[in-house]
């Protein structure tokens, strides 16, 4: 089945440790997301990619980095720098091509626990 | 700038009434996309309805409904005859060109049964 597969879906991290988290998709799509969910809150994006080989800063980009080497694959690193990692992190992927639109297909998100 | 206002951050209902969940939103854009999503406990949100701005006929689903008006700027969503499983959160979003997704902090709906 077409979809977004994202990996782990709980991950515990110690302090001072970088971690990246999966994020595939096999629907064909340009376009892909990294969100970040907190309790009671919304959707902060952190970064996004239209195309392969390039990426853009999302709201809150600051002590992730991302990668966009295969259309399919958008991993996503939690560095050390990021000072509040823990949180609901979600992945999406759209058309995005030329600025055609549909809606944002989701993955299941990953659960990070700093410990 | 753009920006998606959801006013109500928890409603709790009765099953079997009726519920409106509001979305305002801005943008210069001429050309966007305005969309709502569920969010179950599970945490994958799932597409529910999407509406450019060229269209603003009011769409019928079932027990959902969704009223679109461009000059209050409001995209919102009801739920007729509310049941459990429509406990969730819900968010509004809003997509220009640029292809990005302006999500607001939606609204979490308890249904009691």
């Amino acid at each position: 089945d077409g979809g977004i597969t994202q990996s782990p879906k709980y991950l515990f991290r110690k302090e001072g440790q970088n971690v990246t988290l999966s994020c595939e998709q096999n629907l064909n799509h340009d376009a892909m997301y990294w969100y970040r969910q907190d309790p009671g809150q919304g959707l902060r994006l952190i970064y996004y990619s239209q195309i392969v080989n390039d990426f853009q800063k999302g709201d809150i980009a600051e002590g992730y980095s991302v990668s966009r080497e295969k259309k399919e694959s958008f991993p996503l690193t939690v560095t050390s720098a990021q000072k509040n990692p823990t949180a609901f992190y979600l992945c999406a992927s759209s058309i995005g091509y030329r600025g055609l639109n549909t809606e944002a297909f989701f993955g299941q998100g990953t659960r990070l626990t700093v410990v | 700038a753009q920006k998606v206002t959801q006013a109500q951050t928890e409603i709790s209902v009765v099953e079997k009434e009726d519920v409106t969940l509001d979305c305002v939103y801005e943008t210069r854009d001429t050309t966007y996309y305005l969309f709502w999503y569920k969010q179950p406990p599970s945490g994958e949100l799932v597409f529910l309805i999407r509406r450019n701005s060229f269209d603003e006929q009011n769409e019928i689903s079932g027990r959902y409904s969704w009223n679109f008006q461009k000059s209050t700027s409001s995209f919102n969503f009801t739920i007729t005859a509310s049941q459990v499983v429509d406990s969730a959160v819900y968010f509004c979003a809003l997509w220009v060109s640029g292809n990005q997704f302006y999500f607001g902090t939606g609204t979490s709906l308890t249904v009691i049964p």
